[in-house]
């Protein structure tokens, strides 16, 4: 099973500022890694497939870049509204697995 | 717009049967895309419990494996989580969502229903 790591696991942010997520992959997932946002009491909502591919809908503050086993995403000036957890999550190899996931908070 | 619902029980019984089902609207289920299941813990991180194709063919973390089985009713445009022998561990909000992958498993999840949460306690 392919563990992913993400860091940090929590982040106190001012609005404005830039966020950087990291996600660890245990072995090469090439570019099969997708993000997620959810907010509290909310399904989570694909923001990045395949590692920097945009979703129709969401902001272009939200981008991924990575490969192989190291992978980022970046929320370029945050907005009150991005409070919510990020998770990461794999579909290269079964069984699908995600991260632990980052909880962004705004100062 | 499609939309996914989860709907059953909200308390199960340790050792019963834990059945939810996912009903689908604003797209047929026999399409062409597979349909999976994911939980989430109380306050904790995500996990892929299984999928399934109109076809019935399925795919299964082996994690939980020996305790679940995914089905399809096309019929009714649907389909069911059946998890035996719940613990506590079980407990936790269950998500039903489409696999973005065309005629395959790609393991990208692109829409979700609500969730529901599923409470194991006698």
């Amino acid at each position: 099973e392919i563990v992913l790591t993400q860091s940090p696991d929590f982040q106190s942010v001012t609005p404005k500022e830039k966020v950087t997520i990291t996600c660890r992959a245990s072995q090469s997932i090439g570019s099969s890694l997708h993000w997620y946002q959810q907010k509290p009491d909310q399904s989570p909502k694909l923001l990045i497939k395949y590692a920097s591919q945009s979703i129709s809908g969401v902001p272009s503050r939200f981008s991924g870049s990575g490969s192989g086993t190291d992978f980022t995403l970046t929320i370029n000036s945050l907005e009150a509204e991005d409070a919510a957890a990020y998770y990461c999550h794999q579909s290269s190899s079964l069984p699908w697995t995600f991260g632990q996931g980052t909880k962004v908070e705004i100062k | 717009q499609m939309q996914l619902q989860e709907s059953g029980p909200g308390l199960v019984k340790p050792s019963e049967t834990l059945s939810l089902t996912c009903a689908v609207s604003g797209y047929s289920i026999s399409s062409g895309y597979y349909w999976g299941w994911i939980r989430q813990p109380p306050g904790k991180g995500l996990e892929w419990i299984g999928s399934i194709y109109h076809s019935g063919s399925t795919y299964y973390n082996p994690s939980l494996k020996s305790r679940v089985t995914i089905s399809v009713d096309t019929s009714k445009n649907q389909f069911s989580l059946r998890l035996n022998s719940v613990t506590a561990a079980d407990t936790a909000v269950y998500y039903c969502a489409r696999d973005g992958g065309y005629q395959r498993a790609s393991g990208l999840f692109d829409y979700w229903g609500q969730g529901t949460l599923v409470t194991v306690s006698s």
